[in-house]
């Protein structure tokens, strides 16, 4: 199957920091990726849905200045969780839907970030 | 009412039975269905995919749906402890909509 690359599979910094994550597609094109958060235990939550070119759309409740996702190409997106602080620490995972239209999302290894 | 009911579980079945985890959804527009495994702290893996009701096998898997139930099902034959993870119903509209997963625990 098509592959999905998520970069780093671990942070841990300070309160106050920026992190990013990176989102790679290696082999096929993604207009559009999926940014998701898990808490343990638990299912997988919808952050935002990045297309190529254009804005970030952002579910209900989620802080779009303090996600920031950019998608600027069609093999990458980022996620950076500005001023991060302890309650932002989760498992991030991204997902990429390819060009062609196909319904099947490919998920990243997911990102576990740590805020002390 | 959720779009997507799945028992969270957990499951545990001894090595080499059969395991039934099933879901419910609630919009008739939902056309794909997907099951999807995860792993302790990695992304889900894509297992099954399926467009129409009926029945779709691959290997030990075989994904279910009858959309004049609303229900999916996917059955794992010959469960083994590399099976034990959680397993995640999915469906598509204009997103994809999950469930919250079963956690499933294969005894050898």
């Amino acid at each position: 199957g098509a592959v999905v690359s998520q970069h780093p599979s671990w942070v841990i910094c300070k309160s106050g920091t920026s992190v990013k994550i990176e989102c790679r597609s290696l082999d096929f094109q993604a207009t559009t990726m999926f940014w998701y958060r898990q808490f343990p235990k638990q299912s997988l939550m919808l952050m935002a849905t990045s297309n190529e070119g254009s804005k970030a759309t952002y579910e209900q409740g989620v802080e779009k200045d303090k996600f920031l996702i950019n998608h600027a190409s069609l093999t990458l997106s980022t996620l950076t969780v500005t001023s991060a602080h302890p309650e932002d620490s989760s498992f991030y995972i991204c997902s990429a839907r390819d060009v062609q239209g196909h319904e099947k999302l490919f998920f990243g290894s997911g990102t576990q970030l740590s805020v002390l | 009412q959720k779009e997507v009911e799945q028992d969270p579980g957990p499951l545990s079945v001894p090595e080499g039975a059969i395991v039934s985890l099933n879901c419910t959804y609630s919009n008739s527009a939902f056309q794909y269905f997907m099951w999807y495994r995860q792993y302790s702290r990695k992304g889900p893996e894509l297992l099954m995919y399926t467009y129409s009701s009926g029945n779709k096998e691959d290997g030990r898997f075989t994904a279910q749906v009858d959309k004049s139930s609303k229900y999916i099902s996917l059955f794992i034959r010959d469960s083994q402890p590399s099976d034990s993870a959680t397993y995640l119903c999915a469906t598509v509209n204009e997103k994809l909509t999950f469930g919250t997963g079963t956690r499933l625990t294969i005894i050898p």
